[in-house]
């Protein structure tokens, strides 16, 4: 069965600081990756996504995360953290064709300012 | 002009109790879905309609039965509810014609607290 394993769960770090958020998958198959990111009271909301080509992707806020298929991972970076990144991030993966979006348990930011 | 919105926002009630969560999404997608999220933020997937029809029902107790009039609106019913019940239930829309490529669209979530 399909799993999304997020390593950490809970992460702080100061303002400026760097970040990296791991992610891997367990599917032998061909996937569909995202990030998806949930501020306090809020709906979640795409952050990025990876169908196929360069396997390292850019999304919204300065976030990218890296494909790197050998390692089933799908890490999230960004180079500096502001206060407003303060939030729950999940890693999410389907296969192609599928209709099932399985999620990872979410990883809680807390920026400190 | 919300994409994907449901009602109500909050809903509290007493075990036993009937209750419905209402979904709509006007992105003209044509999969909608159930999440369930717990208290320690875990999504987990109840219910996925594709075209009106359901395709995904997880494990969930029979006491939750979902219903699709149309490819615009997914709604949840939810018989004699029990304590455990109580979590945000969000909404979600995808486009799956897609092969899979289509992100979820989230509504705001739905809190509900059984006592």
């Amino acid at each position: 069965a399909q799993s999304v394993s997020q390593h950490n769960h809970h992460v702080i770090l100061s303002e400026a600081a760097s970040l990296e958020l791991g992610c891997n998958y367990s599917y032998g198959g061909t996937v569909n990756l995202f990030w998806y990111v949930q501020y306090p009271g809020q709906h979640l909301q795409l952050l990025l996504k990876y169908f196929s080509g360069d396997p390292l992707v850019k999304g919204i806020k300065g976030f990218e995360a890296e494909f790197i298929k050998s390692k089933f991972s799908f890490n999230l970076r960004k180079p500096s953290v502001q206060w407003s990144d303060t939030a729950e991030y999940f890693c999410a993966v389907t296969h192609t064709g599928g209709f099932k979006t399985i999620f990872g348990a979410g990883t809680r930011l807390f920026v400190k300012a | 002009d919300t994409a994907v919105s449901q009602t109500p926002k909050y809903l509290v009630t007493q075990m036993g109790n009937d209750k419905s969560i209402k979904c709509e999404q006007n992105l003209g997608h044509d999969t909608m879905y159930w999440y369930k999220q717990d208290s320690k933020k875990f999504l987990k997937i109840m219910f996925s309609y594709n075209n009106k029809e359901l395709i995904i029902n997880e494990t969930v107790p029979n006491r939750f039965s979902p219903k699709s009039p149309d490819k615009a609106h997914l709604n949840l019913h939810i018989n004699s509810l029990e304590l455990g019940d109580s979590a945000v239930y969000f909404c979600a829309s995808s486009q799956e014609s897609a092969g899979g490529n289509s992100p979820l669209h989230f509504g705001n979530g739905t809190r509900l607290t059984v006592t």
